[in-house]
């Protein structure tokens, strides 16, 4: 079974940082590009990055270019974001997704962003 | 945040035909697929309809997509209660380089 689990969300104060994990398994994770999407709470979905299967790309919404990064590790079949200079507006539920055509998806990890 | 178009709630009652509309420009939908997912509060989305009209594995066929231009739709014939959820419209950007979502619509089966 295709799976993908993320982990790493919390509780942060506005300007500190978080950095997000997503796990893979049940298929050839090196094969596919990812992305973390997120939704704030009362809002619809938001794309937030993507990284192709070899890292040879990497694209950003304008909201998160030059905070968020993303990254990953195909020997540990892992998808990462590392968030930076967070803003309470990043308060939300991040999802790691398969692919172009967003066709897997983790259940999500909540970050919220407060002092 | 830019955005695909699309109505922010539809309804129908049991057994009934819904569309929901999805109106994007020339740099997202007008030259890339478009794909739909259904997502119910508490869990995660799911793609339900890739590459315009591309049933997801396990998805019944009283559910549809279609493109023309810069504009898609998804229909919903047969409704039943358990289609109560979010749609959400998505395509790939050229010029942003980027995936971009619809605003989302609610649909309720009265």
């Amino acid at each position: 079974e295709m799976q993908l689990v993320e982990s790493g969300g919390g509780l942060v104060q506005p300007g500190g940082s978080l950095r997000l994990s997503c796990e893979a398994s049940g298929f050839t994770f090196n094969a596919y590009s990812m992305n973390w999407v997120r939704q704030a709470p009362g809002k619809g979905l938001e794309w937030l990055t993507y990284i192709s299967s070899s890292d040879s790309s990497r694209y950003y919404a304008d909201s998160v270019k030059g905070r968020f990064t993303v990254s990953r590790d195909n020997a540990k079949n892992s998808l990462y974001l590392q968030m930076n200079s967070l803003r309470e507006e990043d308060t939300a539920l991040y999802y790691c997704v398969r692919a172009r055509s967003l066709d897997v998806w983790g259940q999500g990890t909540t970050v919220t962003v407060s002092s | 945040q830019p955005v695909l178009t699309q109505p922010p709630s539809a309804s129908g009652t049991p057994g009934r035909r819904v569309a929901i509309s999805c109106s994007g420009s020339s740099s997202n939908i007008g030259s890339n697929t478009v794909n739909w997912y259904q997502h119910l509060p508490g869990t995660a989305p799911q793609l339900l309809i890739y590459s315009n009209n591309q049933r997801s594995s396990g998805v019944p066929d009283r559910f549809s997509g279609s493109k023309s231009g810069t504009s898609a739709s998804l229909a919903i014939s047969g409704l039943q209660s358990d289609d109560e959820a979010y749609y959400y419209c998505a395509a790939w950007d050229d010029s942003l380089n980027g995936v971009i979502f619809g605003g989302g619509t609610q649909l309720t089966v009265l």
